[in-house]
């Protein structure tokens, strides 16, 4: 167990939906990263969050967006939802910037009909 | 750009058997850092390993250990007398300071599987 959890495990929804996933970091940790895993792209970089503030963004598309809380939770909201947006949502946390290790939670299952 | 590259797709071997996954990166940067992560069958991603770029000496853990070799670019992970339960895909990661921060940059990844 990393200690990262994210919530809900599973996600089953229809195209065009709106869907919230969540993630709460590991005690300590500052930064929370969002990375997607699909078959045809492989373990993708999204966006960094740290204490709060957007630190780094990857290959997100203009239909997610995230944010990081003052308890230090993550939330990624996915809207307008296209069948190619069915993968694996990963969130990771580590304690600061500095390429520390990532530890991930147990990832999302999105599922778009 | 970072890249990373892991050529096996898929290896399949016997339990007991030595096995070593290949990953070969690409980096301008000077300061980096190379990860191992293993996603056994139930999806999780779990950390082996992370090794700056000004550390080439060789580690091991267990059964595990790598060799880190700058000359050539690579990162190799050697499972020792490889067991049922090390079947999973591992994936190498790379992060660089200077150009992309904190993100990891991961390879395709290599399915492992091990039979009894």
């Amino acid at each position: 167990d990393s200690g990262v959890t994210q919530t809900p495990k599973h996600l089953i929804t229809a195209t065009g939906q709106r869907v919230t996933l969540r993630c709460s970091p590991r005690s300590g940790d500052l930064s929370v990263y969002w990375y997607q895993q699909s078959l045809d792209q492989g373990l993708q970089f999204l966006i960094q969050y740290y204490n709060g503030e957007e630190r780094a963004k990857g290959n997100i598309l203009e239909r997610f967006s995230a944010q990081q809380f003052p308890d230090l939770h993550s939330e990624l909201n996915l809207s307008s939802l296209e069948l190619g947006d069915s993968a694996l949502y990963f969130c990771a946390s580590s304690v600061s910037v500095n390429q520390e290790t990532q530890y991930f939670g147990p990832g999302t299952r999105l599922l778009v009909l | 750009a970072q890249k990373v590259t892991q050529a096996q797709t898929e290896i399949s071997v016997v339990e007991k058997e030595d096995v070593t996954l290949d990953c070969v990166y690409e980096t301008r940067d000077t300061t980096y850092y190379l990860f191992w992560y293993k996603q056994p069958p139930s999806g999780e991603l779990v950390f082996l390993i992370r090794r700056n770029s000004f550390d080439e000496q060789n580690e091991i853990s267990g059964r595990y250990s790598w060799n880190f070799q700058k000359s050539t670019s690579s990162f190799n992970f050697t499972i020792t007398a490889s067991q049922v339960v090390d079947s999973a895909v591992y994936f190498c990661a790379l992060s660089g300071r200077e150009t992309s921060g904190s993100r990891l940059t991961f390879g395709e990844g290599t399915q492992l599987t091990v039979n009894p």
